[in-house]
């Protein structure tokens, strides 16, 4: 069964906006990370943020973890052509057997 | 420093066949994970292997199997494909640090 859950499962947004995507999980975990997929090609790792940690940045990318409300969510600001992927959150659980999970992903469409 | 590499990147096989995928991880990486990737399923863990040894399994058949060597490639195999096999497989290193590097994949498509 998936870890992470990432809503929405699609979101499309003019050049320029901010793109906001959410991951819930359901057990406590160590860290939660998000990835990038261009078109059925390999993950891009993006960010790793830990359970202490509250909030991220690196570059436009901005992501905030809630473990009360086992949740997390991906800011991306001043979206780009490029930034047209899916974005997957994974997470390990707390008693993971070093096993990554990861959610279904978002599907994220940057229109011209 | 080179990528994961993947090998083959696309391949067709016939109903029945068995098939070998290959990974050859990141330089000093010795844990690989192996992900199968479907549109209905989404990444599914397939197991992970460090230092040659098996540390982890998901939930697939036993016609499934995998194996690294002593220099931290791993291959996987299929055996006895099925239909529902037809997806993106890939693999993944990591060394010290958490996060992972993925290959490109292969993509098997069974016919």
């Amino acid at each position: 069964s998936q870890q992470g859950e990432e809503d929405p499962q699609a979101l499309s947004i003019q050049e320029g906006e901010n793109a906001t995507m959410n991951c819930s999980y359901k057990t406590s975990i160590n860290n939660l990370q998000w990835y990038r997929q261009n078109s059925g090609r390999g993950l891009v790792h993006l960010i790793l943020i830990r359970s202490n940690e509250r909030e991220k940045h690196s570059g436009r990318l901005r992501v905030t973890l809630d473990t009360s409300k086992k949740s997390s969510s991906l800011l991306i600001t001043a979206s780009r052509a490029a930034d047209t992927a899916s974005y997957f959150c994974a997470t390990d659980a707390v008693n993971r057997d070093d096993k990554i999970i990861f959610g279904k992903g978002t599907r994220l469409h940057i229109l011209p | 420093k080179a990528g994961v590499t993947q090998t083959p990147r696309y391949l067709i096989k016939t109903r029945g066949q068995q098939v070998t995928l290959s990974c050859s991880p990141i330089s000093g990486h010795r844990s690989v994970s192996w992900y199968q990737q479907t549109p209905g399923q989404g990444l599914q863990f397939l197991f992970e292997y460090f230092s040659e040894t098996q540390r982890n399994k998901g939930n697939f058949p036993g016609r499934f199997s995998g194996r690294q060597f002593s220099n931290s490639r791993s291959e996987m195999n299929v055996s006895t494909l099925e239909l529902g096999d037809s997806a993106l497989y890939l693999c993944a290193s990591s060394g010290t640090n958490y996060g992972y590097t993925f290959g490109s994949g292969t993509r098997l498509t069974v016919v």
